[in-house]
């Protein structure tokens, strides 16, 4: 099993581009989650998926959107990347058989100019 | 005020010593989880309590449910043990909240 994968590894925008950040499982988790890690803080919530077809928001969904069209596929998307949005993202997944372990992707790093 | 804590915020030790990290939460949960993450690395799991201690290797995890409080030992660290350990809890969800991290250097 290849785990919590993500891509790219890293990203340079410019302010205003979009962007998509992309995630993927493939062990069959219902559950998902993208958090944002900056300096001196802890990791912090951006959106969650407990489920194909459902999500919802965490601690900081702003400028940040997300769909889970599949049980595989998590992607998180920036509508317009601000310089706050400079950040390394972490995306995870967790079933349900062993009380919500969670699963981390490699990372992404991510600049906003 | 966090609703997870941990001390100290950054540690120095020798190759050798006894490490022990501490966190605290204030909210109820389901479990409380030790995480690790290498510099410029991932993230792994390293324990998930509910209850009691847990050990693995040179790792031990303790948790104190009526005091709001858990601990990560190291016992004979190591350089490669140098990384930051995160604590976080699962409220009754599966959403995480996440300590601020404690950033650990062994010394040869």
């Amino acid at each position: 099993n290849a785990g919590v994968t993500q891509t790219p590894k890293f990203q340079v925008l410019k302010t205003g581009q979009s962007m998509t950040l992309q995630c993927a499982q493939d062990m069959n988790h219902e559950y998902m989650s993208w958090y944002r890690q900056d300096p001196g803080m802890g990791l912090r919530l951006i959106h969650y998926s407990v489920g194909a077809g459902i999500t919802d928001q965490g601690e900081v969904p702003n400028g940040y959107n997300v769909s889970r069209s599949t049980t595989e596929d998590f992607p998180l998307r920036l509508l317009s990347a601000a310089p706050s949005q400079t950040s390394v993202y972490f995306c995870a997944s967790s079933g349900t058989g062993r009380a919500y372990e969670q699963f981390f992707g490699p990372g992404t790093r991510l600049t906003v100019l | 005020k966090n609703e997870v804590e941990q001390s100290p915020q950054n540690l120095t030790a020798q190759e050798g010593e006894f490490i022990t990290i501490n966190c605290s939460y204030s909210v109820g949960i389901s479990a409380l989880h030790w995480l690790q993450q290498h510099p410029g690395g991932g993230i792994v799991s390293l324990f998930m309590l509910s209850s009691g201690k847990k050990k693995h290797g040179r790792l031990i995890a303790t948790i104190n449910i009526q005091e709001k409080h858990s601990s990560l030992h190291i016992t004979a660290s190591h350089p490669r043990d140098s990384a930051v350990y995160i604590c976080a809890v699962t409220t009754y969800g599966q959403n995480f909240v996440f300590g601020p991290g404690t950033r650990l250097s062994v010394l040869p």
